[in-house]
């Protein structure tokens, strides 16, 4: 059965730092692109980022660029988000999604505010 | 990065056909066959409903199909269900090397 369990969200601070998991089973993971989406509280979806299986090719939304980070640890069967100088309007529930995205994770809430 | 354009809201009776459609450009669903659309009820994770224009995953009902005529793409949901009443969003591989969504729509069941 595929699974995408995510983990790391929570409040921080305008300006500061949080990683996102995500860790999967079920399937090859190296064999899949991933994503990661956004959805900011009773707005619609947003793509944020994607990796290659291998990890050698990124991309990211130009709201996120410079800021975010996506990696992955094929060893671990993880996906990760780094985000720093994060803003208030990256408020929202962060989504990590395999391939087309076809599974999605169950999302993790990002509360940035003072 | 502009997001695809969809409709706010559609409505339909039970039983009736409606066409949710997705407008971009050819840098993202004219130029490619990689659209697909999601059902996303709230409080719920987005389900994948069509992928590459006209596919459905295995368990989607033969009652949704894609289709895509230049730079729009549409999803058609037939024999319209009270299950049905959710939100649904496009989304589009670009030229960009991104993905980017419609802004979603509302289908409301009547």
């Amino acid at each position: 059965e595929v699974q995408l369990v995510q983990s790391g969200g929570g409040l921080v601070q305008p300006g500061g730092s949080l990683r996102l998991s995500c860790a999967v089973s079920g399937f090859t993971f190296s064999s899949f692109w991933m994503h990661w989406v956004r959805q900011a509280p009773g707005k619609g979806l947003v793509w944020v980022s994607r990796i290659s299986g291998d990890g050698s090719s990124t991309s990211y939304a130009d709201s996120v660029k410079g800021r975010f980070t996506i990696s992955r640890d094929n060893a671990k069967n993880t996906l990760y988000l780094q985000m720093n100088s994060l803003k208030g309007e990256d408020t929202a529930v962060y989504y990590c999604g395999r391939g087309v995205p076809d599974y999605w994770g169950q999302g993790t809430l990002v509360t940035v505010s003072s | 990065q502009s997001a695809l354009t969809q409709p706010a809201s559609v409505s339909g009776s039970p039983g009736q056909s409606i066409t949710i459609s997705c407008t971009g450009t050819s840098s993202d669903v004219g130029g490619y066959n990689y659209v697909s659309w999601y059902q996303q009820h709230p409080g719920k994770v987005p389900k994948l409903m069509i992928y590459d224009v006209i596919n459905r995953p295995s368990g989607v009902s033969n009652r949704f199909s894609g289709s895509k005529s230049g730079n729009t793409a549409s999803l058609t949901i037939s024999g319209l269900q009270a299950e049905d009443e959710a939100d649904y969003y496009c989304s589009s591989y670009t030229s960009s090397l991104t993905r980017v969504f419609g802004g979603g729509t509302k289908v409301t069941v009547l």
